[in-house]
C-alpha cells in the first residue's frame, strides 16, 4: 500500500545534540513537506519541498535543516540552535491533485 | 496572508448529541477548504474537503458547506459517537501559496458514552 512513513516514532535528544527525523514516501508525489505540532497551536509549516534538490523555508524554520536529494526521501534536522525543540513532528505529501497525505508522527523530547 | 480561525475547545458532548465546530478563514483568493482528523497519537487524517463556493463535504456523517459570503466552512454532525473523540483541524489551501495547508488551532471534542 502506499503511504508515508515516518521514524522512529519516540526520539529522545539530549541538549547540544542534533537529531534527524526520516521521512520516506512511496505515493510518487512531487512535494513533501514537515510540521511541527504543539498543544494548543495546531500545526506550523517547518520546511516544505516541491520537487527533488530544492526545498523552502516555512514559518518556523529556524533551528531546523533539511534536504531532498531523492524523489521519496525528505529528512528533517533538528539541530543545537532550536532552543524549544520538544514537539510532535509530522511529514506529508501531495500529488498532482494537491490531496494531502500525513505520516504518523514522530515525537521529539528534549531529555 | 492566510489564516484559519476554529472554535476553541474542549468540546465535551454525550452520545448522540449534534455536533458544530465552527471555522472562518481569511484568503486572499478562492481556496479549497478542509476538515481534517487526529487520533490520539497519530497523524492527521483528510475527514472532508469542499473545492469552490456552496460545495457540502461529507464523510462518516460528518458534513461542512463552503460558504463564501460569510467566509466559514463550519463542520456538523447529527449524532456523534464516543468513537468520533478527537482533534479537528479546519484548513485551507490555495495556489497563490503554492498550495501550503493553513490549519486553524484545532479542536479536542470528547464524546461520553
Amino acid at each position: 500500500d502506499g503511504g508515508i512513513t515516518q521514524s522512529p516514532k519516540y526520539l529522545f535528544r539530549k541538549e547540544g545534540q542534533n537529531v534527524t527525523l526520516s521521512c520516506e514516501q512511496n505515493l510518487n508525489h512531487d512535494a513533501m513537506y514537515w510540521y511541527r505540532q504543539d498543544p494548543g497551536q495546531g500545526l506550523r509549516l517547518i520546511y516544505y519541498s516541491q520537487i527533488v534538490n530544492d526545498f523552502q523555508k516555512g514559518d518556523i524554520a529556524e533551528g531546523y535543516s533539511v534536504s531532498r536529494e531523492k524523489k521519496e526521501s525528505f529528512p528533517l534536522t533538528v539541530t543545537s540552535a532550536q532552543k524549544n525543540p520538544t514537539a510532535f513532528y509530522l511529514c506529508a505529501s501531495t500529488g498532482s491533485n494537491y490531496g494531502y497525505t500525513f505520516g504518523s508522527g514522530t515525537r521529539l523530547t528534549v531529555v | 496572508g492566510d489564516s484559519v480561525t476554529q472554535m476553541e475547545g474542549p468540546v465535551t458532548l454525550s452520545e448522540e448529541a449534534f455536533l458544530t465546530i465552527n471555522c472562518t478563514y481569511t484568503a486572499t483568493g478562492y481556496p479549497s477548504l478542509f476538515w481534517y482528523v487526529q487520533y490520539p497519537g497519530e497523524g492527521l487524517q483528510l475527514l472532508l474537503k469542499a473545492t469552490k463556493a456552496d460545495d457540502k463535504g461529507s464523510n462518516k456523517g460528518f458534513e461542512a458547506t463552503y460558504r463564501k459570503e460569510t467566509t466559514s466552512f463550519h463542520l456538523e454532525k447529527g449524532s456523534v459517537q464516543v468513537s468520533d473523540s478527537a482533534v479537528y483541524f479546519c484548513a485551507l489551501s490555495e495556489r497563490s501559496s503554492n498550495y501550503k495547508l493553513t490549519f486553524g488551532k484545532g479542536t479536542l471534542l470528547t464524546v461520553n458514552p
